[in-house]
């Protein structure tokens, strides 16, 4: 059974479209999480929400809109894409937010290639 | 900022141990120690986690050095499969975790 599954697994369009990532966790986790890894392998936070409420969200542009319509799903959906957009996203999830329960399970990625 | 140091990259022979370092000098005293690695073309998946002793599970070990200002990851036996890159990581006041570059391990068969 897949803990975190994202869909799709890989995205290719154009500059200035719109597109959605979908992420769902079947673990019973209160927190979820997106994450972008760039061309260097950087991992970084974008947002993250506990118990379908956002309670971070880093400095990333007002194109990008998570939405988790219910514990299990944080989707990310993503305006008038650009060509720094293509990367690798990271949907993950853990019990809770804390410094110990909060150890985080990651989907597979999706691969966004902006051209 | 990412709040540990590692190498950038480590080579092991197969079937040996490994011990992964990482420093993190300016390590409160409630920071737990996280250690995560990521498989090619895959998520990051957890590892093994610990404030001040040593932690033992199926796939690591963890060593706290006793000031905490540096911890190692030992992998027993390393195979194939355990080439990836490990991150040791540490969280910030919001408990998230801060991911620096890791150290890329290369198994030589």
């Amino acid at each position: 059974d897949t803990a975190v599954s994202q869909t799709p697994k890989y995205l290719v369009t154009q500059m200035g479209n719109d597109k959605s990532i979908k992420c769902e966790q079947n673990l019973g986790h209160d927190t979820m999480y997106w994450y972008k890894q760039d061309s260097k392998k950087f991992l970084k936070i974008m947002f993250s929400y506990n118990n379908k409420e956002l309670i971070i969200n880093e400095t990333v542009p007002n194109r990008f809109s998570p939405k988790s319509p219910d514990k299990a799903h944080l989707n990310l959906h993503i305006n008038s894409l650009e060509l720094g957009d293509s990367a690798v996203y990271f949907c993950a999830s853990s019990l809770s937010p804390g410094p110990v329960a909060g150890t985080q399970y990651f989907g597979p990625g999706t691969r966004l290639t902006v051209l | 900022d990412a709040k540990t140091t590692q190498p950038n990259s480590m080579e092991s022979n197969e079937e040996e141990p490994v011990h992964l370092p990482c420093n993190h000098s300016t390590i409160s005293g409630t920071d737990y120690i996280h250690w995560y690695r990521q498989l090619p073309s895959q998520g990051p998946e957890y590892v093994i986690h610990g404030l001040t002793s040593n932690v033992n599970n199926r796939m690591a070990s963890l060593a706290i050095a006793e000031d905490r200002k540096s911890s190692t990851l030992i992998l027993h036996r390393a195979t194939l499969r355990d080439a990836a890159v490990y991150y040791c990581i540490l969280k910030d006041s919001n408990y998230q975790l801060i991911w620096g570059a890791g150290t890329k391990l290369i198994i030589k068969p």
